[in-house]
């Protein structure tokens, strides 16, 4: 089963180390979105492109987080300076981008804890 | 700003029972209302989802209700399992394929 896949799974790092996380989308869906998660909450979006066009970016964005999609194909997802505050669940997403109402397949997630 | 409120927070139904979670909104300009289910250490996965223009959709014990005059929704989950004990998050979406906008989600316990 090829679905999206999220790498590392768990990452624990100091306040103001960076950070980067890898997401592998289905390899025919031309969208990918990012999502943060805290406990208790439902997921809340951060960003999503498609295929290489990064199209939109949440206000929860600050510019510590940076994204990128080369080439469409995978995308990485940086945090800068960590805080405490960025401790939560990053969960990745992809669909096909190409009709109303696509499904979002989303991936396990990589949980960040910084202490 | 919380544009999809969900309740309750926490549910508790006995097996074969039926399971209610509701959710409003408020921006007129979402177009397509999906549920997810999500186990722990799990992302989120589909479940069902509705368009405004019908009120009612059902997939196999799962329901939603559309009452788009109210701008509320709600899943039924009928014969409730004890392996649908999970955390339910209703969603909208406006412009069809758009970011998803979930409510604060619902965490289900069905007792065997």
């Amino acid at each position: 089963d090829t679905g999206v896949s999220q790498d590392p799974r768990h990452k624990i790092t100091k306040r103001g180390q960076n950070v980067t996380f890898r997401c592998d989308p289905i390899s025919e869906h031309n969208r990918l979105y990012w999502y943060r998660q805290t406990l208790g909450q439902g997921p809340e979006f951060l960003t999503y492109f498609q295929n290489e066009a990064q199209l939109e970016k949440s206000r929860l964005l600050s510019d510590r987080f940076s994204a990128e999609r080369p080439k469409g194909s995978f995308s990485t997802l940086e945090i800068q300076r960590t805080e405490q505050g960025d401790s939560a669940m990053y969960l990745c997403a992809s669909s096909l981008g190409t009709s109303v109402g696509d499904t979002q397949y989303f991936g396990p997630g990589t949980r960040l804890t910084v202490l | 700003q919380q544009q999809v409120k969900q309740s309750p927070q926490s549910l508790i139904v006995q097996k074969g029972g039926i399971s209610i979670i509701n959710c409003a909104y408020e921006n007129t300009a979402f177009d397509y209302f999906p549920w997810y289910q999500q186990f722990p250490g799990k992302g989120p996965a589909l479940l069902i989802a509705i368009r405004p223009d019908v009120s009612e959709k059902k997939e196999g014990r799962f329901t939603i209700s559309f009452n788009k005059s109210a701008k509320q929704f709600s899943l039924h989950i009928m014969d409730s399992q004890p392996g649908d004990s999970a955390t339910y998050f209703c969603a909208a979406t406006k412009g069809g394929y758009s970011t998803l906008t979930f409510g604060k989600g619902t965490m289900l316990l069905v007792s065997p």
